[in-house]
C-alpha cells in the first residue's frame, strides 16, 4: 500500500524568506502523481503544484517549486519570497497513474506560519 | 463557476444519533470523492463516485456509513448510528473526468463532533 509521510508538523518562516517543506512517500508503482495542497485557515483546500513521476523536470508554479527525487521517494516543496498569505496547512498527496480511481493519499500535513 | 459546497459546515451530535452530510460538486463534474480527516491525522479517502455509480468504496470504515449520489449530482454521506471515533472533518472533492490529468477541487469540509 502507498503511504505519504510529512515529518514536520509545524514550520515557521520570516516574510520574504524561503522555506522548504518535506515529504516522503512509499510506492511500488513506477508511474504516479504527486501533489501539494494548501489549506488556509477556515478556507478550502486548493492545489498548489502537481508533479508527474515520469517527468524528470521539477514542477514550478510562480514562487512554488518542488524538488522531486524519484529514487529517494522524496518530494519537497520550496516556497520562495514567503508572503503572509502563504500561512496555511500544507498537505502532500499521492495518486496512482492509470487506475480506475484517482483517489488521493495524503500525509498528515505541515502547518506553516509566516512571521512578519 | 461555483465551487464545491458542503452542508452543514458544523454538526454536533450525540453518540447513537444519525447525521447526514451533503456535498454539491461543481456543475459538470462526474467524479465526486469523500475524504475524512480525524484530528491530527492524515486525510483519508472514503469513496469515489463516477456519476451515480460507486467506483471505489474501499475507504468506507464500516457499514454505519452510507453514501449516495442519486442522479449523479449532489451526494450525501449518512452516519448511523454515530460513534465517538467518527468525529473529524469530512471533505468532499469533485473533478471532471479528464483521465489522469484531473484536478480535484475541494469543498470547505463539514466538522463533525460526536459527543
Amino acid at each position: 500500500a502507498q503511504t505519504v509521510t510529512q515529518s514536520q508538523p509545524e514550520m515557521s518562516v520570516q516574510e520574504a524568506e524561503t522555506v522548504t517543506l518535506s515529504c516522503t512517500y512509499d510506492t511500488s508503482e513506477s508511474d504516479y502523481y504527486l501533489f501539494w495542497y494548501k489549506q488556509p485557515p477556515s478556507r478550502q483546500m486548493i492545489l498548489v503544484i502537481r508533479q508527474e513521476a515520469y517527468k524528470q523536470q521539477n514542477a514550478t508554479e510562480n514562487r512554488f517549486s518542488v524538488n522531486f527525487q524519484k529514487a529517494a521517494k522524496s518530494f519537497s516543496l520550496k516556497i520562495s519570497d514567503s508572503q503572509l498569505g502563504d500561512a496555511a496547512m500544507y498537505f502532500c498527496a499521492y495518486s496512482r497513474y492509470g487506475g480506475a480511481t484517482n483517489k488521493l493519499i495524503f500525509g498528515t500535513g505541515t502547518l506553516l506560519a509566516v512571521q512578519p | 463557476e461555483a465551487g464545491v459546497t458542503q452542508f452543514p459546515s458544523h454538526s454536533v451530535i450525540e453518540k447513537g444519533q444519525t447525521v447526514t452530510l451533503r456535498c454539491d460538486p461543481i456543475s459538470g463534474h462526474d467524479n465526486l470523492y469523500w475524504y475524512r480527516r480525524v484530528m491530527g491525522k492524515e486525510i483519508k479517502f472514503l469513496l469515489h463516485f463516477v456519476k451515480e455509480s460507486k467506483q471505489d468504496e474501499s475507504g468506507m470504515p464500516n457499514n454505519r456509513f452510507l453514501a449516495e449520489r442519486t442522479g449523479g449530482t449532489y451526494s450525501t454521506l449518512k452516519v448511523q448510528p454515530a460513534e465517538l471515533e467518527d468525529s473529524g472533518v469530512y471533505f468532499c472533492a469533485s473533478s471532471r473526468n479528464t483521465g489522469n490529468r484531473e484536478t480535484q477541487y475541494f469543498g470547505p469540509g463539514t466538522r463533525l463532533l460526536v459527543l
